[in-house]
């Protein structure tokens, strides 16, 4: 089983709409997590953390299950600019240096 | 701010050459580096990570090596390419502290061995 795994997609879906991303994770002793978005040949960027009780940032909101060791990222009123590809990101538990686990991301394709 | 170079950005390389890809970190002072490879569709793979100058620790057995011979810089290279060895050559450091202790990712370098 990878140690975190996402639905790889691609979604395709209308400008102005919600979408939705999951993603989960295998290692219960997992510590902090993020969603990195990557537009087609560029670095990753960091989108936001994921916080245990879930956070906004404008449009954007992701959610944490700990129980459920499952990640969710939520996009409303989509726009074209949000074509992209999402990586689900887990951090720890690792002594010495922070080490990251990335999904292998979901790519989204805003239509106009 | 903290800014993260690498070069070159592309590199097309033939089987069997040698490879050293540079990677360059500002505005900030003995920083966690790290390398790591996207292979086409694939995701990222930890190669190398340092935490401080001359302490390499490598994550995937292959025929590339990493060096620091700097505080700020970190350095990817191999004996002789493979045609596997193409793909997406990123370098990052590790912001440390508050909500966004993780990793800041450099433009990459992209390489094809030919």
């Amino acid at each position: 089983r990878k140690e975190v795994e996402q639905d790889p997609g691609p979604f395709n879906v209308p400008e102005g709409a919600t979408v939705a991303f999951n993603c989960t994770y295998s290692n219960s002793a997992s510590q902090s997590f993020f969603w990195y978005r990557q537009d087609c040949r560029k670095e990753p960027k960091l989108l936001m953390s994921v916080y245990s009780s879930g956070n906004e940032d404008g449009r954007f909101t992701a959610q944490l299950n700990r129980a459920s060791q499952y990640i969710s990222l939520l996009i409303r009123d989509s726009k074209l600019s949000d074509s992209a590809t999402y990586l689900c990101v887990v951090k720890g538990p690792f002594r010495g240096a922070q080490k990251l686990v990335f999904g292998q991301g979901t790519r989204l394709t805003i239509n106009p | 701010s903290q800014t993260i170079h690498q070069w070159p950005a592309t590199l097309v390389q033939p089987v069997g050459s040698p490879l050293s890809l540079e990677c360059t970190v500002e505005g900030t002072s003995n920083p966690n580096l790290y390398w790591y490879r996207q292979a086409a569709g694939r995701g990222l793979q930890l190669l190398f990570y340092s935490v401080g100058i001359g302490q390499i620790s490598s994550e995937v057995p292959q025929n590339l090596s990493a060096s620091r011979p700097q505080d700020r810089q970190f350095i990817l290279s191999s004996k002789k390419l493979l045609l596997s060895d193409s793909g997406f050559y990123l370098c990052a450091w590790r912001g440390i502290g508050g909500p966004t202790d993780t990793q800041y990712f450099g433009p990459g370098t992209r390489l094809t061995v030919l």
